[in-house]
């Protein structure tokens, strides 16, 4: 069936290294992906998005890459900080007439170290 | 920065009560959505709204639930009959174009 799932529940790394948040999705008609970045006690945050029609998309600090091949997506960040730490989800975009429900991934928390 | 307002940030109530629970979404922005999180899972999709009606919804969204837009500004969802499963986090989005934008959650606990 369709799903949007993520590899790994749990991520440490040390402060200044890198980060590598991975999802896979199943559905190959999706197009449209969104990582979002939800710290306790809070809702959502929109960190970056990506259309199938590319495989890498840059912002601040993060990128995602996008392998359709394999229908695989990452999210990057660079230099983690602590106020990094939080919990990550993929999320796929479906539907159809000018809106869009999200369907989440289970999550990946990340874990910063001093 | 315009931002997803919710209240209250914490709802408890009794098995049986009715509870709405109230979101000011962004206020240029065309779709809004209910979401609920279980604590530990994932997001889940209730219900989305669009042109003062549902779009679609869930499974989750019986006839228990229901939603509203009552004036140009709150948009609200409304539980009957509350059940212990109900317990939850429910965040409002409201989207203008591909992006969905969160609040920051009511926590509804069911006693």
């Amino acid at each position: 069936g369709e799903s949007v799932g993520l590899h790994l529940p749990t991520l440490s790394v040390q402060e200044g290294d890198n980060s590598i948040i991975n999802c896979a999705y199943s559905n190959s008609a999706s197009d449209y992906f969104i990582w979002y970045k939800q710290e306790s006690g809070k809702g959502p945050q929109f960190i970056i998005d990506i259309r199938s029609n590319m495989d890498k998309r840059q912002g601040q600090r993060v990128t995602v890459l996008l392998n359709k091949t394999v229908k695989h997506l990452s999210l990057q960040i660079a230099a983690t900080q602590p106020g990094d730490s939080a919990v990550y989800f993929c999320a796929e975009k479906q539907g159809s007439g000018g809106y869009n429900k999200l369907i989440f991934g289970a999550g990946t928390r990340l874990a910063v170290h001093p | 920065e315009p931002e997803v307002t919710q209240t209250p940030s914490h709802q408890v109530t009794q098995m049986g009560q009715e509870v709405i629970l109230r979101c000011v979404p962004i206020s240029n922005h065309l779709y809004f959505y209910w979401y609920r999180q279980i604590l530990g899972q994932k997001v889940e999709f209730l219900v989305s709204f669009y042109n003062n009606e549902i779009s679609e919804k869930s499974e989750i969204f019986d006839d228990q639930f229901s939603v509203e837009r009552p004036d140009g500004s709150n948009f609200t969802l409304k539980i009957r009959s509350t059940k212990l499963e109900d317990s939850a986090m429910y965040f409002c989005a409201s989207e203008r174009t591909d992006t969905q934008y969160f609040g920051p959650g009511t926590r509804l606990t069911v006693l």
